[in-house]
């Protein structure tokens, strides 16, 4: 099983800043096999990116997805007061086995 | 729209059953995988089981092979999560979503809430 570690566990930054989070995956990800989601609370999560670096329908710009291999990061160019919320990654290049991150809490410093 | 939603959530008593249910709309139903994700309360997010478009292939996380089913009905648009033997590990909010070709997850329900204690 492939483990996804993501850090930090929370990030506090103010509105307009820059958000980095990262996604170390415990063996290679095949084909960059790696999604994002956000989540706020009480609500589903949404799917943000895909395939490491595509956007999903209707996501804005500021958001990007880069990495391969072991190593993947999300990145939110300027905080948006709605981005504040939880993130999680996704690998799915060992399918059928299939593996989250324990997810990085964006927080309003 | 695409709109997924749970039912069938409750409190129930280590050993016993429950069956949850996805009613989908706002899409071809029987063109996509189906898949079932749960999430403890204040944890992440654990993936649970996903069927072929057909049903006919299936797969399950370890933590639940043997003692959760899976299974679809395409001429009701629905999904189902048959559970036995429940743990007081597996409470945590089921969501059902839709899985895209990998799979990853594009669409997702509200959840419904499976509460597992004596």
């Amino acid at each position: 099983e492939i483990v996804l570690t993501q850090s930090p566990g929370t990030l506090s930054l103010s509105p307009g800043e820059r958000a980095t989070l990262s996604c170390r995956a415990s063996q290679s990800v095949s084909s960059s096999y790696l999604a994002w989601y956000q989540q706020k609370p009480g609500q589903a999560p949404r799917l943000l990116i895909y395939g490491a670096s595509s956007r999903a329908t209707g996501i804005p710009d500021r958001f990007s997805g880069s990495g391969s291999g072991t190593d993947f990061t999300l990145t939110i160019s300027r905080l948006e007061p709605e981005d504040f919320a939880v993130y999680y990654c996704q690998q799915y290049g060992s399918s059928p086995q299939l593996t989250f991150g324990g997810g990085t809490k964006v927080e309003i410093k | 729209q695409v709109q997924l939603v749970e039912s069938g959530g409750g409190l129930v008593k280590p050993g016993g059953s429950l069956r949850l249910s996805c009613a989908a709309s706002g899409f071809t139903f029987s063109d996509y995988y189906m898949s079932w994700i749960r999430q403890a309360p204040g944890k992440g997010l654990e993936w649970v089981s996903y069927i072929s478009s057909s049903g006919s292939t299936i797969y399950y996380a370890d933590s639940v092979k043997g003692r959760f089913t899976i299974s679809r009905d395409n001429a009701k648009n629905s999904l189902y999560l048959q559970m036995n033997s429940l743990r007081a590990e597996d409470t945590a909010v089921y969501y059902c979503a839709r899985a895209v070709p990998g799979p990853f997850f594009d669409y997702w329900g509200q959840g419904t809430l499976v509460t597992v204690s004596s």
